[in-house]
């Protein structure tokens, strides 16, 4: 089945600096990639998602990047604001397959 | 957007006792809902699939007869904790995918169960 690994585990950022989580997936055939913000005592809220016929994706602060031919894929926040700090999971999905495949998630800590 | 909510949100009950949450989507059909646990500090742990109208599918390790899943609407689907104890103690999360599209999951907000 789909492994995900994601780096790095805990993440602290000043206030206004950019910040980049990193996934790998094991599974050739995922083709659908969503990135999911979890606040303390919240679900996870999805943020930004990618599909594998594109490379980039970008959302104002956010983006996230796309490499098929190494297997990962990466969250960028730029202008980071303390309501940016959450737990950041990634995710992998293939086609005809309903279940997500988490990361194990990043703890990031905007430092004001 | 759409949107999924979850209740009750924060539920104390006595070892031995079942505890019922519900997941439902307010403003789209899901033909499929998902159930996870989830442990303080750690990752989201899928514990089964439930489609509408018919039996959920459930995780390996999962006890089926623990976790009683009914998905009786494309609008609404339980989780039942059937003799809680202890061990059962979790932050239990739903979410759901809108019918025939390719619409991502969405998530409940959760539900903090403790066993006393």
């Amino acid at each position: 089945g789909e492994n995900v690994e994601q780096h790095p585990s805990t993440l602290s950022v000043q206030e206004g600096d950019s910040a980049v989580i990193k996934c790998t997936y094991s599974d050739s055939a995922s083709n659908y990639f969503p990135w999911y913000k979890q606040e303390l005592g919240k679900g996870p809220q999805l943020i930004i998602d990618i599909r594998s016929n594109v490379g980039e994706k970008k959302d104002q602060r956010i983006a996230v990047t796309l490499n098929k031919t190494a297997k990962h894929f990466s969250l960028h926040i730029t202008e980071t604001q303390p309501e940016d700090s959450a737990v950041y999971f990634c995710a992998a999905r293939n086609f005809g397959n309903e279940k997500l495949t988490f990361g194990t998630g990043t703890r990031l800590t905007i430092i004001p | 957007g759409a949107v999924v909510s979850q209740h009750p949100s924060w539920v104390i009950c006595k070892s031995g006792t079942s505890v019922k949450i519900e997941c439902r989507s307010l403003d789209f059909q899901a033909t499929t809902m998902f159930w996870y646990r989830q442990f303080p500090k750690q990752s989201l742990m899928l514990m089964a699939t439930s489609n509408e109208g018919s039996k959920a599918t459930y995780e390996q390790g999962v006890e089926k007869d623990k976790f009683l899943i009914n998905h009786a609407s494309l609008t609404l689907s339980t989780l039942t904790v059937t003799s809680a104890h202890p061990e059962d103690s979790s932050f239990y999360i739903c979410s759901a995918r809108k019918v025939y599209s390719n619409q991502p999951q969405h998530f409940g907000d959760g539900t903090r169960l403790s066993i006393l």
